[in-house]
């Protein structure tokens, strides 16, 4: 069963505490990404990875992480430094070259 | 900057109508143009890519025109039906990893 998996679908973040959430796909697809999604906005690009051991700064990197060490894997971290994290975060991937981004359910993440 | 705007507020059709959505954009020449469906706390899903040296393109009850001299793309839904409800996003692209715009999205209601 092809597809991109993201976990948790709800996080709970306290304050001052780093969260991870992760990104999984085995569609063999060679880039992947990271949104970030806000009521009334668009998409925004957090980061994203063209091949593994190799990442790049999106619009909103600040605040986060992440890692490609594996080509399935994309987990994004949200840091301490991430001052507003409440959002949808959303993980895509894509083959090399193609425009069609595939999406996976989502995490939504929320400050105690 | 590059910016699209689509539609804020929600359009509410008829069932059986075919619902018309708009994607106008500014400071922007991109080569494809993408239809995505969202729906509530999911992960988007594509639905259709135009180039920019098409006028047209069509699946099944899906038509999506692209007018690079006025900047805008409408997509058609025939015969629209309740399972159509959903929040649709025009997404542009120049090619490459980064060069990706969303827009936020026009919320279609199909009235049963």
């Amino acid at each position: 069963d092809g597809g991109i998996t993201q976990s948790p679908k709800y996080l709970f973040r306290k304050e001052g505490q780093n969260v991870t959430l992760s990104c999984e796909q085995n569609l063999n697809h060679d880039a992947m990404y990271w949104y970030r999604q806000d009521p009334g906005q668009g998409l925004r690009l957090i980061y994203y990875s063209q091949i593994v051991n190799d990442f790049q700064k999106g619009d909103i990197a600040e605040g986060y992480s992440v890692s490609r060490e594996k080509k399935e894997s994309f987990p994004l971290t949200v840091t301490s430094a991430q001052k507003n994290p409440t959002a949808f975060y959303l993980c895509a991937s894509s083959w090399e070259g193609q425009e069609t981004q595939y999406f996976g359910p989502g995490t939504r993440l929320l400050v105690l | 900057s590059q910016k699209i705007e689509q539609n804020s507020e929600a359009l509410n059709i008829q069932e059986g109508k075919t619902a018309t959505l708009t994607c106008n954009y500014t400071n922007y020449s991109p080569a494809y143009l993408q239809w995505y469906r969202q729906d509530p706390g999911r992960g988007p899903v594509f639905l259709l890519l135009i180039r920019e040296n098409e006028k047209e393109k069509r699946k099944e009850r899906l038509k999506v025109t692209f007018d690079t001299t006025l900047k805008q793309s409408l997509f058609h839904i025939t015969a629209s039906q309740p399972a159509d409800s959903a929040t649709y996003l025009c997404v542009l692209s120049s090619g490459g990893y980064q060069k990706v715009t969303f827009g936020t999205g026009t919320k279609l209601q199909v009235i049963p």
